[in-house]
């Protein structure tokens, strides 16, 4: 079993739809939970970032960690078509160093 | 601005040969990361470094070697013992946020085998 699994897609949905991206985890010990988006050719973008379990909420964003499930989602409201792009989930055990990441989902709003 | 820089954009690798990516940050975070990006792989992590002058390999770190002799730089070398190196380069910094260390991109670099 991979330490982080995510469904790579390809998502596609259409313009103010609400979208839902979910990564499962193997390893009780992780604590830090981060979402990451990254367009075509660049670099990663950290875009929420949550302790433990719960939720937070920045914006169209919801994150949502629940520990009992090793199950992390990342919710956007009122999609836009500038949210296509592909979003990693990454955690870590409290202070390690090291980041895992899920392999990513690469999501599509049509206008 | 604060912020990582990666130099080339584009880099092109003839048989045999090492090729040097630079990594830069005016961040002033201690801690620097080389990652590796494939289609369908995920990020996978090559070397990392807390501090200046110590950087430990991390999961696929064979073909590759680093320094850190500065706060600010990280440079990856991609020797001629790395077979596969095509592929998108990323490198991150960080800074400790309740006591876990959260990562910061580079715009990354990617590598093509002429």
């Amino acid at each position: 079993q991979k330490e982080v699994e995510q469904d790579p897609g390809p998502l596609s949905v259409p313009e103010g739809a609400i979208v839902s991206l979910n990564c499962t985890y193997s390893n009780s010990a992780f604590q830090y939970f981060m979402w990451y988006r990254q367009y075509s050719r660049k670099g990663p973008e950290l875009l929420m970032y949550t302790y433990s379990s719960g939720n937070k909420e920045d914006g169209r964003f919801t994150a949502q960690v629940d520990k009992s499930s090793k199950y992390i989602s990342l919710f956007i409201r009122d999609s836009q078509p500038s949210d296509s792009a592909t979003y990693l989930c990454a955690m870590s055990e409290g202070g390690s160093e090291k980041l895992v990441f899920g392999k990513g989902t690469k999501l599509t709003v049509n206008p | 601005d604060g912020g990582i820089t990666q130099s080339p954009k584009y880099l092109f690798r003839k048989e045999g040969q090492n090729v040097t990516l630079s990594c830069e940050q005016n961040l002033n975070h201690d801690a620097m990361y080389w990652y590796r990006q494939d289609p369908g792989q995920g990020l996978r992590l090559i070397y990392y470094s807390q501090i200046v002058n110590d950087f430990q390999k991390g999961d696929i770190a064979e073909g590759y070697s680093v320094s850190r002799e500065k706060k600010e730089s990280f440079p990856l070398t991609v020797t001629s013992a790395q077979k596969n190196p095509t592929a998108f380069y990323l490198c991150a910094s960080s800074i400790k946020r309740m006591a876990q260390e959260t990562q910061y991109f580079g715009p990354g670099t990617r590598l093509l085998v002429l």
